[in-house]
């Protein structure tokens, strides 16, 4: 079966533009999480969407936005970019039960120049 | 979520079991213990997780002790594809889909 599928794998955008990255779950997954890793550190969730709905955001600024999709796919939209925001952005899916582990992706790496 | 704290960096011989230490002293009655694990340049993949009684599967055993305020990653037979990032993550439920990750160890499997 397909793991967690995210594109593009890279990007290299210049501040202030707008940027969009795409998650596909794993089959069968109705919640999908954002994450962002910046180098050296560990993940920091962003966002959580269920069945299209957003269920739970982290301590990131409006810039960042989140919507997911009626195939339960997903985008996150990050606005006007700052040089901070270069990170490794991962996308994490799960059945959204109670205890369903995060199943994660390989992330899209974000380079702001 | 409780607080973990795990050593910084751990080495093991290929072949050997690594085990890895977590210490989450606050953790509540319904909170769970996770191991997640990131190679380089991978995003984190789920290892195992369990609430009182040890757990194992494919990957690893997990070792919760009995107050629960400590547990024990147990890979049995390191290879160098288990050097990474190893994650201990305590959280009641995973419904929100939020992990708080910590600094992890850096296990680091030698030939």
């Amino acid at each position: 079966d397909a793991g967690v599928t995210q594109s593009p794998t890279h990007l290299i955008k210049t501040r202030g533009q707008h940027v969009t990255l795409r998650c596909s779950p794993i089959s069968g997954h109705k919640s999908v999480s954002w994450y962002q890793q910046v180098l050296g550190q560990g993940p920091q969730f962003i966002f959580q969407y269920y069945e299209k709905e957003e269920r739970g955001r982290g301590n990131f600024p409006d810039r960042f936005s989140a919507r997911q999709f009626p195939n339960y796919s997903s985008e996150l939209n990050v606005n006007a970019l700052l040089l901070g925001d270069s990170a490794l952005y991962l996308c994490a899916s799960s059945l959204g039960n109670y205890n369903s582990p995060l199943h994660f992706g390989n992330g899209t790496r974000l380079t702001v120049t | 979520d409780a607080k973990t704290t795990q050593p910084p960096s751990m080495d093991c011989a290929e072949g050997r079991a690594a085990n890895l230490p977590c210490n989450h002293s606050t953790i509540s009655g319904n909170e769970y213990v996770y191991w997640y694990r990131q190679i380089h340049s991978q995003g984190p993949q789920y290892i195992i997780h369990g609430l009182k009684n040890n757990e194992t599967n494919e990957m690893a055993s997990l070792i919760i002790t009995e107050d629960r305020k400590s547990s024990t990653l147990i890979l049995p037979h390191a290879t160098l594809r288990d050097t990474a990032v190893y994650y201990c993550i305590a959280l009641i439920g995973t419904s929100y889909g939020k992990l708080t990750f910590g600094q992890g160890t850096i296990l680091t499997v030698h030939p």
